[in-house]
């Protein structure tokens, strides 16, 4: 069965270090997401991101966040200079455009687990 | 700004119980909802999807339930067993696009004992 996967599992780095987190959506999906959740909080919404552009982001997704496709597999989320509070679990998402889109789920990858020393 | 609950936060139950898990929102303005699994330290996979256009929807032993008028949604699971253990998410999609964001609740953790 077709699955989002990420890496890497873990990352551990230096606050102010840039990191860049790699996703492999699903191969024909055509809608890309980032979520995160800090350490016992809930899933929060960062960006959508369609047509090689941002669709919709959230209050979190700030200028030292961005994302990219950089060819046609790979989807990542960069975070320029790393806070103690970006350390969560970074979560790629993606989705097909059904004819039916209330129909459309999203599917998820297991995850980028980002400790920010 | 949309809230979704969930209730109870945690949930202890001996195999073989039936058990339901209640996920509230207040905007009615929903497109579908989702309901997922997160095991620990791991991601979230999805279980079930209802349109806002649907009432219920059925997998194996699961079963959701959306109202959108009461602003509900429950997630009923049948004859529990140990790996039924995990932390259940529901999450709603408003109609703003094709993009549009799932707005998730804050889980309820599941433990099914022998």
């Amino acid at each position: 069965e077709p699955e989002v996967t990420q890496t890497p599992s873990h990352q551990v780095t230096q606050m102010g270090q840039e990191v860049i987190l790699r996703c492999v959506p699903i191969s024909n999906h055509l809608y890309f997401y980032w979520y995160r959740q800090i350490l016992g909080q809930k899933v929060e919404f960062l960006v959508s991101f369609y047509n090689n552009e941002i669709s919709e982001k959230s209050e979190i997704f700030d200028d030292q966040f961005s994302v990219e496709r950089p060819d046609g597999s790979n989807f990542t989320l960069k975070i320029r200079s790393t806070k103690l509070e970006d350390s969560a679990m970074y979560f790629c998402a993606s989705s097909d455009r059904d004819r039916t889109l209330a129909k459309n789920i999203q599917y998820f990858g297991a995850g980028t687990r980002l400790s920010v020393l | 700004k949309q809230e979704v609950t969930q209730i109870p936060a945690a949930l202890s139950v001996p195999e073989g119980e039936n058990l339901v898990l209640n996920c509230s929102f207040t905007d009615s303005a929903i497109y579908n909802l989702q309901w997922f699994r997160q095991d620990p330290g791991k991601g979230l996979t999805s279980l079930l999807l209802i349109q806002s256009s649907q009432r219920e929807q059925t997998s194996g032993r699961l079963n959701a339930s959306l109202d959108k008028s009461s602003g509900r949604s429950t997630l009923y699971i049948a004859a529990s067993q140990p790996g039924d253990s995990a932390t259940y998410l529901c999450a709603f999609r408003r109609d703003t696009g094709t993009a549009s964001k799932l707005t998730f609740g804050t889980g309820t953790r599941l433990q099914v004992t022998l």
